[in-house]
């Protein structure tokens, strides 16, 4: 099992460019979060899905958008990067709903725009 | 949503027992407690999960109050190893899945 993999791991762009972040699981999990950690803070909620077909807002939606493509598989799209979203994406996921499954990480996708 | 609170940092030595509190005055009757450890560059890692009284693993304890609204965390005999950011999270009583981790822990472990 790979558990949570996420791609790319770096990534530059620039302000105004667009681009969109993989995330996958391999262990029939069925909800899938994003969440992004700037420098010497903690995690901050992006959007989460608690199932396949549906998305909702975290703490901090705005400037992104996500789909959830199927059970296997969230992304997470930037349309039109600031340099306020330079930071680093972690996608994780768990086997139900709220906290009583825990969740699990992948190794994130650091993202700087210029 | 359930809000926590830690202290920011934390300092040991090699060797000696850590205990880190977190509160959650306002967490639901359903919900669990999960920490979670989180080593520079790496997404967080699992640690141990409780929903009352007293829970052990081969890495951690968790110690649970009747009343639920704090927890703590227990490191035996830590190691250089340790030095991490440990967060406690609580959920929203399961209504859904908006989980929103706190500040988090930085355990500074010294030789």
């Amino acid at each position: 099992n790979a558990g949570v993999t996420q791609t790319p791991k770096f990534q530059v762009l620039k302000t105004g460019q667009s681009m969109t972040l993989q995330c996958a699981q391999d262990m029939n999990h069925n909800s899938m979060y994003w969440y992004r950690q700037d420098p010497g803070m903690g995690l901050r909620l992006i959007y989460y899905s608690a199932s396949e077909g549906t998305t909702d807002k975290g703490e901090v939606p705005n400037g992104y958008n996500v789909s959830r493509l199927n059970k296997r598989e969230f992304s997470l799209r930037l349309e039109s990067a600031a340099p306020s979203q330079t930071s680093v994406y972690f996608c994780a996921s768990s086997r139900g709903i709220g906290n009583n499954s825990p969740l699990h990480f992948g190794n994130g996708t650091r993202l700087t725009v210029t | 949503l359930a809000k926590t609170t830690q202290p920011i940092s934390m300092d040991s030595y090699e060797g000696q027992e850590v205990n880190i509190t977190c509160s959650h005055n306002n967490i639901a009757t359903n919900d669990y407690i999960t920490w979670y450890q989180q080593f520079p560059s790496q997404g967080p890692r699992f640690i141990i999960q409780g929903y009352k009284t007293k829970v052990t693993n081969e890495v951690a304890s968790l110690f649970i109050p009747a009343d639920r609204k704090s927890s703590t965390l227990s490191l035996p005999r830590v190691s250089l190893s340790d030095t991490a950011v440990y967060y406690c999270l609580v959920g929203d009583g399961g209504a859904t899945n908006k989980l929103i981790f706190g500040t988090g822990t930085l355990l500074a472990v010294q030789p």
